[in-house]
């Protein structure tokens, strides 16, 4: 079972208010990683870390940023929520290695109204 | 770059029938290739992997080889469940890319009694 957490599972906010979604593992990872899921279930990357004081943007550009300032806590804030950021966001965490596994937490689904 | 296509679905299928959900890829070198499934409302979950040219990955009853010669790594299974129905993921990751994981867009299976 993975160690990795992310809160909330849903949420649903107006528009531009700052939100932050967090991320907690609890497995050391080094590497850490937001998705953002598109309706039609496209995965795509936008941001990531390969440890602590590292943050890297993706392939899909965001509004969003993120921190790392712990190993085991990644969280992704939006300054000013719009209805364009709604979606669902996904956190993943891995060990340094070709062949390891990504470990993905459940999701937070996300309402901008 | 890297890629992955996958077969587009929804793929709907009876109990107790044979999947396969085609992948392919484009990389350099020999990338690790990955299953993922995700269940409704949840994250993605391993669901098996290969790490090199020949291997098959095997869990729950699905299975997939790494055919170098051919870029593909097809997820089979003999008689699926009800309980399969989920979005399957194909993905990749190479040295060339920094280890970061490339996705397919996903495959909704469909799994009627």
């Amino acid at each position: 079972e993975a160690d990795i957490y992310q809160t909330p599972r849903y949420l649903v906010i107006g528009t531009g208010k700052k939100i932050t979604l967090e991320c907690s593992q609890t497995m050391g990872h080094d590497k850490m990683y937001w998705y953002q899921q598109d309706p039609g279930m496209e995965l795509h990357l936008i941001h990531y870390s390969y440890g602590v004081n590292s943050t890297e943007k993706g392939d899909l550009s965001s509004e969003s940023t993120v921190s790392r300032i712990r190993t085991e806590h990644f969280p992704l804030t939006l300054e000013s929520a719009r209805p364009s950021h709604t979606s669902q966001y996904l956190c993943a965490s891995r060990e340094t290695g070709l062949g390891t596994e990504a470990f993905f937490g459940q999701g937070t689904r996300l309402t901008v109204v | 770059g890297n890629s992955v296509t996958q077969m587009e679905g929804p793929v709907t299928l009876s109990e107790e029938a044979f999947l396969t959900i085609n992948c392919t890829y484009t990389a350099t070198g020999y990338p690790s290739l990955f299953w993922y499934v995700q269940y409704p409302g949840e994250g993605l979950q391993l669901l098996l992997k290969a790490t090199k040219a020949d291997d098959k990955g095997s869990n729950k009853g699905f299975e997939a080889t790494y055919r170098k010669e051919t870029t593909s790594f097809h997820l089979e299974k003999g008689s699926v469940q009800v309980s399969d129905s989920a979005v399957y993921f194909c993905a990749l990751k190479a040295k060339n890319a920094g280890n970061m994981l490339t996705f397919g867009g996903g495959t909704r299976l469909m799994v009627k009694p």
